[in-house]
């Protein structure tokens, strides 16, 4: 059974740029979040997405989104990059009701230089 | 105050040694309790899920939630040098939205030969 994928792996962007990250999740899981990892806060929330709806929102600037296709698939943008933005980000998928199966990616290196 | 509190280690132990790793949290609404493991440049990786209070043991694995005490635990036996990683706790209910975990910041625990 096919994992969480995130592309791309690693993303080396200028401030000021925007970035789009893409993640697919584990066929059947119908709701997906992404989150912020970094190494002096940790995992933060950012938002979460369900049929193509998104469910809730963390604490981000609204520089920050995000959107869901009909085949659960996902992406997230960040526009107007700054070098605070420079951070591992990951997406989970799990069914709608089931935090059992709340399964990660491998996230999306994001360079800000 | 951070919601949810963690001791970020590092926690060295000899091969075959019994690790306990513990969080705290001041959100009493939190019914959902997680275990991740964290290896290094990898997303985190489900271990254990409870739901509110009680104990469920996982082969090695043993995890503890004591709501009164708004205390979680998790015990490894026999650990492994392979048991070398990051482990967080991530918890979520109530007022947060059942699909947004709260995540302590990680423990490094580094098993030695």
């Amino acid at each position: 059974k096919a994992g969480v994928t995130q592309t791309p792996r690693y993303l080396i962007k200028t401030r000021g740029q925007q970035v789009t990250l893409s993640c697919s999740p584990i066929s059947g899981h119908r709701s997906v979040s992404w989150y912020q990892q970094t190494p002096g806060q940790g995992l933060q929330f950012l938002f979460e997405y369900f049929s193509e709806t998104q469910r809730n929102k963390g604490n981000f600037p609204g520089r920050f989104s995000g959107r869901q296709f009909s085949n659960s698939r996902s992406e997230m943008n960040v526009s107007t990059l700054e070098l605070g933005d420079s951070a591992l980000y990951l997406c989970a998928s799990s069914q709608p009701e089931a935090l059992s199966g709340y399964t990660f990616g491998s996230g999306t290196r994001l360079t800000v230089v | 105050q951070k919601e949810v509190e963690q001791d970020p280690g590092p926690l060295s132990v000899p091969e075959g040694a019994i690790v306990s790793l513990n969080c705290t949290y001041s959100n009493s609404a939190f019914q959902y309790f997680m275990w991740y493991r964290q290896y290094s440049r990898k997303g985190p990786e489900l271990l254990m899920y409870t739901y509110s209070s009680g104990n469920k043991e996982d082969g090695r694995f043993t995890a503890q939630v004591d709501k009164s005490s708004k205390y979680i635990s998790l015990f490894i036996r026999d650990s492994q040098p392979s048991d070398s990683a990051t482990y967080l706790c991530a918890m979520s209910g109530g007022n947060t939205g059942f699909q947004k975990l709260v995540f302590g910041t990680g423990t490094r625990l580094l098993v030695s030969p």
